[in-house]
């Protein structure tokens, strides 16, 4: 019974260096969220895919982020360039296609810091 | 947009007595789902509780309660018989029934249970 599953769930980069962030939704779930939670603060929304599509990314920076949800293999948030300012713990969730989509399951986290 | 309010940074409780945490939220819509989720020192979010606003009932599970008044857009979440693993922090949650899109949260509340 495995739920989500994100790695690493540590990552130290120096600053200009690229982080790559994934995540293995709950078995069957098709729709993936990533959140990014700064120091003392609240989950904040990034973006929303479902398989090889993105379906909001109203929550992204608009420069050096990326997501995809392959049809194969894991979800990737990738940050370019990373900043200090990018340090933050990212959560990934998932919710299935259908039913009782409105209640996401969280993964345990990838804690991000730059250098 | 929606905002999701928790004006109570940290709270405590005694082990075995009873707190209330709280929540109000501003939306225009009138069908949506609340949640209250638990971050222990882990940083794992765990799901807590769940209310649909369609329903009146308060929803409950073991030791946790909520008190939903939809026309006051408050969802407080009631903790009974505080247990030491209790302590964490709570993050309230809503999300649209028209836009599975995004959770939005709160800052969190930081609960210490003293023994």
């Amino acid at each position: 019974n495995a739920g989500v599953m994100q790695n690493p769930r540590h990552l130290v980069r120096r600053r200009g260096q690229e982080a790559r962030l994934r995540c293995s939704p709950v078995k069957g779930h098709s729709h993936v969220y990533w959140y990014r939670q700064l120091p003392e603060e609240g989950l904040k929304f990034m973006v929303y895919l479902q398989k090889e599509n993105i379906i909001d990314e109203s929550g992204m920076p608009k420069e050096r982020f990326s997501a995809e949800f392959p049809k194969e293999g894991p979800s990737i948030l990738r940050i370019q360039q990373v900043v200090r300012g990018d340090s933050a713990a990212y959560f990934c969730a998932s919710s299935p296609g259908t039913r009782y989509q409105e209640t996401q399951y969280f993964g345990p986290g990838t804690r991000l810091l730059v250098l | 947009a929606q905002t999701v309010t928790q004006s109570q940074p940290e709270m405590s409780v005694q082990e075995a007595e009873t707190v209330t945490l709280s929540c109000t939220y501003d939306t225009s819509e009138s069908d949506y789902y609340l949640f209250w989720y638990k971050q222990p020192p882990s940083r794992q979010m765990i799901l807590v509780i769940r209310q649909e606003a369609y329903k009146q009932q308060n929803a409950t599970e073991n030791r946790f309660s909520v008190n939903f008044q939809k026309a006051a857009k408050s969802f407080s979440l009631k903790i009974s018989d505080s247990q030491l693993g209790d302590a964490a922090m709570y993050f309230c949650a809503y999300r649209s029934a028209n836009n599975f899109n995004k959770f939005y949260f709160g800052s969190g509340t930081k609960l210490n249970v003293k023994p």
